[in-house]
């Protein structure tokens, strides 16, 4: 199994630009997150899916949206870039009883 | 307030030494789990524990519900597990709350 992964690895945006974080898992895990990491400080969610078809805010969702159209694929889109998007986005998984599994992250600037 | 505090938040040591990192959390868990972060690098999942304790090579996690505390416990500490080690819990509503991390530097 590939787990989960995550592309691209890193990326650089300009201010206003807009892209799509791509996340997978093949481990037909029902539950599916996106966090961001700020330096120094803790994992904060931005969305998560509980299945596909169905996803929910978290703690940080102004500026992004998901959609979980299959159970393998939860991409993460950011509309009009802002310098306070600036951080590491990790895709993570699991079963409901389970142990979390984390992507390897996305390192992403925007200038 | 952070559901989930990580003490100490930096930690240096030398090698050999027996280190504990500490947990504490204010909500009702259904599973704790550690989490290791290599600098640049990904997360990967240590213990995940609901209750006692487990054991893995050197490392040792334990779980005291009652009083929603939890430690991690690496034995005769290596400058490989230097590393950031993050506390998350998961409530029973399956969502996650994360520490901030305890930074853990072994000197040789």
């Amino acid at each position: 199994n590939a787990g989960v992964t995550q592309t691209p690895k890193f990326r650089i945006l300009k201010i206003g630009q807009s892209m799509t974080l791509q996340c997978a898992q093949d481990m037909n895990h029902n539950y599916m997150y996106w966090y961001r990491q700020d330096p120094g400080m803790g994992l904060k969610l931005i969305y998560y899916s509980v299945g596909a078809g169905i996803t929910d805010k978290g703690e940080v969702p102004n500026g992004y949206n998901v959609s979980r159209s299959t159970t393998e694929d939860f991409p993460l889109r950011l509309e009009l870039a802002a310098p306070s998007q600036t951080s590491v986005y990790f895709c993570a998984s699991s079963f409901a009883a389970a142990a979390i599994s984390f992507g390897p992250g996305t390192r992403l600037t925007v200038l | 307030k952070n559901e989930v505090e990580q003490s100490p938040q930096n930690l240096t040591a030398q090698e050999g030494e027996f280190i504990t990192i500490n947990c504490s959390y204010s909500v009702g868990i259904s599973a704790l789990h550690w989490l290791q972060q290599h600098p640049g690098g990904g997360i990967v999942s240590l213990f995940m524990l609901s209750s006692g304790k487990k054991k893995h090579g050197r490392l040792i996690a334990t779980i005291n519900i009652q009083e929603k505390h939890s430690s991690l416990h690496i034995t005769a500490s290596h400058p490989r597990d230097s590393a950031v080690y993050i506390c998350a819990v998961k409530d029973t509503g399956n969502q996650f709350y994360f520490g901030t991390g305890t930074s853990l530097t072994v000197i040789p």
